[in-house]
């Protein structure tokens, strides 16, 4: 069983905070990690899909880095807002198989 | 464009009973995905399609566990009978083909809840 680890396991920021989380995995073997945001009562929504070439990924106020080397990808969220809160998954592909880790659920505040 | 759409939203059914979900994915994507997550864990890939074959279903409890998709499509996901510790959010995905970077589209899932 691959053990995709994501910390913290929750996370409570006041809005305008810069926050990020942690996604640990073995660090062999792999062929991208995706990470998704899950809003309550809504459907998961891909953020990025991260591949061995080690890119950093941007989208708006959210970014993305990997490394492939010991096996970790930090997620970052500059300037937070109400709106980011949501539990944030990352996802681990090998042989074609998705291991999602447990996820680390945000809440920012006024 | 249309995102994938799965039914019910919710369900409650006493354990033994046997219930169904349906799920539609986007059009022209090939593979279709069947997720259960648990309250406080990540989704547990349960079977995997490519069009109506199946791919991966090495997590899928099949004593109780069965799903289809038929003509490549839609596809359904049963459990009967139901225990106690099936109650979880069901999740149906697709994406356009298995590459591993292709991205996943979920549906709003089902929460199942089974007393």
């Amino acid at each position: 069983i691959l053990n995709v680890e994501q910390s913290p396991q929750s996370l409570h920021v006041q809005e305008g905070d810069s926050t990020n989380f942690t996604c640990s995995f073995p660090s062999s073997n792999f062929y991208a990690l995706h990470w998704y945001r899950w809003e309550t009562a809504k459907s998961p929504e891909a953020l990025f899909v991260m591949t061995l070439n080690g890119d950093e990924k941007k989208k708006g106020r959210i970014s993305a880095t990997l490394n492939t080397k010991e096996g970790y990808s930090y997620l970052y969220i500059k300037g937070s807002q109400p709106e980011d809160s949501a539990t944030y998954l990352c996802a681990l592909i090998t042989a074609s198989k998705l291991t999602f880790g447990t996820g680390t659920r945000l809440q920012v505040t006024l | 464009e249309a995102g994938v759409a799965q039914s019910p939203r919710y369900k409650i059914i006493e354990k033994r009973q046997s219930v169904a979900f349906w799920c539609n994915p986007i059009s022209g994507h090939a593979t279709l995905y069947w997720y259960q997550q648990i309250l406080g864990q990540g989704p547990k890939l349960l079977i995997q399609f490519q069009n109506n074959g199946v791919v991966d279903d090495s997590q899928l409890p099949k004593d109780r566990f069965s799903a289809e998709r038929l003509k490549g499509v839609d596809s359904t996901l049963k459990i009967q009978p139901a225990k106690l510790e099936d109650s979880a959010v069901y999740l149906c995905a697709s994406s356009l083909e298995r590459a591993y970077t292709d991205t996943q589209y979920f549906g709003p899932g089902t929460r199942l809840t089974v007393l």
